[in-house]
């Protein structure tokens, strides 16, 4: 089974600041099945990137997924209030197929 | 628009069972793989299940394999999930989720949330 680990657990920043978020991987893992979800309280996760850096529709481009084998990357270039979540990194790949990172919350400093 | 809407969460004793729903519009079943995916508070989101678009392919983690059981009824455009003998460790809240192109999960439903408990 393929882990995820996300780094770091909780990024305490600014409005208007950057943020990058880290999901690495224990195996390799192909780029285009790695996708980002953000999830605010009481809600569903909502689809992010997709194939490791392509934008999901309606996402701002503020938003952008790099990496590639074990190590990947999301960045949102300028945190605007509504940005403020947690974030999960997500692959499909060998059994059991689809695995979660345990997250990385987006507080507000 | 695309609508997942789950239904049939509820509280249960241990070795219980329930059957959990998930209603699509706005797009057909029949198009698409779809899955099971539970979040709770100890495990975090966590893949549960998934079928093919017709049902004739399916797969479990290995936590609900034996217990739970996937299924389709396209000319219903429904998803549902089986759930017998139930544990403790299944409560969470379970979404329904379509697979997009590059197996990432595009569109999800709200959310019901099932609590085993005596």
């Amino acid at each position: 089974e393929i882990v995820l680990t996300q780094s770091p657990g909780t990024l305490s920043l600014s409005p208007g600041e950057r943020a990058t978020l880290s999901c690495r991987a224990s195996q390799s893992v192909s780029s285009s099945y790695l996708a980002w979800y953000q999830q605010k309280p009481g809600q569903a996760p909502r689809l992010l990137m997709y194939g490791a850096s392509i934008r999901a529709n309606g996402i701002p481009d503020r938003f952008s997924g790099s990496g590639s084998g074990t190590d990947f990357t999301l960045t949102i270039s300028r945190l605007e209030p509504e940005d403020f979540a947690v974030y999960y990194c997500q692959q499909y790949g060998s059994s059991p197929g689809w695995t979660f990172g345990q997250g990385t919350k987006v507080e507000i400093k | 628009e695309v609508q997942l809407v789950e239904s049939g969460g509820g509280l249960v004793q241990p070795g219980g069972s329930l059957r959990l729903s998930c209603a699509a519009s706005g797009f057909s079943l029949s198009n698409y793989w779809m899955h099971w995916v539970r979040q709770s508070p100890e495990k975090g989101l966590v893949w549960v299940s998934h079928t093919n678009s017709d049902g004739s392919g399916t797969s479990y983690a290995d936590s609900v394999k034996g217990r739970f059981t996937i299924s389709r009824d396209n000319a219903k455009n429904t998803l549902y999930l089986q759930m017998n003998s139930l544990r403790a460790e299944d409560t969470a809240v379970y979404y329904c989720a379509r697979t997009g192109g590059y197996f990432e999960f595009d569109n999800w439903g709200q959310g019901t949330l099932v609590t085993v408990s005596s």
